[in-house]
């Protein structure tokens, strides 16, 4: 069993749809990043979470410390949010442990 | 300036070549890392540089050698390269001791070695 898991691998929606992706773990963390990816692209970090809840723009990120879960939900989903998204959480030292990535896929 | 700057953005090179990739940042982030990243996998940690000198080596093979000449700069000297090594070599950096910071990354060099 991986470490970090996400689901679903992939989703497909149709724009403006509410998206959530989910991330469970199964080690201590000092923080956890969710990460966006565009094809053939470098990776720009969307949010890093240790408690509670973030929000930047369309983009929710949730944690749940005791259960180990956190979420990435998109709100009026659009095209452009069409990409990897990946969890990954810190652990004590530092490193991250990488999840396999969602492939999200927003349809006009 | 809130970037991580790799260069070159594409390189494709031979097996007997000698190449070198560049990474630059000037955010003061003392903790540097490279990655490589093959197709529809996560990225695998391969150097970890803090305050200028080499802390991890992800047990790398000695045809990639890591360079850090500077806070701002860290390079990856290629040599030898086999066709498997052909992946996106991304950068990151990150403040050392800061937790409420997390990572910056670059948008990779894309390597294809022939």
């Amino acid at each position: 069993k991986n470490e970090v898991e996400q689901s679903p691998q992939n989703l497909t929606a149709q724009e403006g749809e509410f998206i959530t992706i989910n991330c469970s773990y199964s080690v201590g963390i000092s923080a956890l990043h969710w990460l966006q990816q565009h094809p053939g692209g470098g990776i720009v970090s969307l949010f890093m979470l240790s408690s509670g809840k973030k929000k930047h723009g369309r983009l929710i990120a949730t944690i749940n410390i005791q259960e180990k879960h956190s979420s990435l939900h998109i709100t009026a989903s659009h095209p452009r949010d069409s990409a990897v998204y990946i969890c990954a959480v810190r652990g004590s030292n530092y490193q991250l442990i990488w999840g396999a990535g969602t492939k999200l896929i927003i349809k006009p | 300036d809130t970037e991580v700057t790799q260069t070159p953005k594409h390189l494709v090179m031979g097996m007997t070549n000698k190449k070198s990739l560049k990474c630059e940042q000037h955010m003061g982030h003392r903790a540097m890392y490279w990655y490589k990243q093959k197709a529809k996998k996560p990225p695998e940690l391969m150097f970890v540089y803090s305050y200028e000198k080499l802390s991890i080596n992800e047990s790398v093979p000695s045809r990639f050698s890591p360079e850090c000449p500077n806070s701002s700069l860290l390079n990856l000297h290629l040599h030898a390269l086999q066709p498997e090594d052909s992946a996106l070599y991304l950068c990151a950096s990150r403040h050392i001791g800061q937790t409420l910071y997390g990572y910056t990354f670059g948008s990779g060099t894309r390597l294809t070695v022939v």
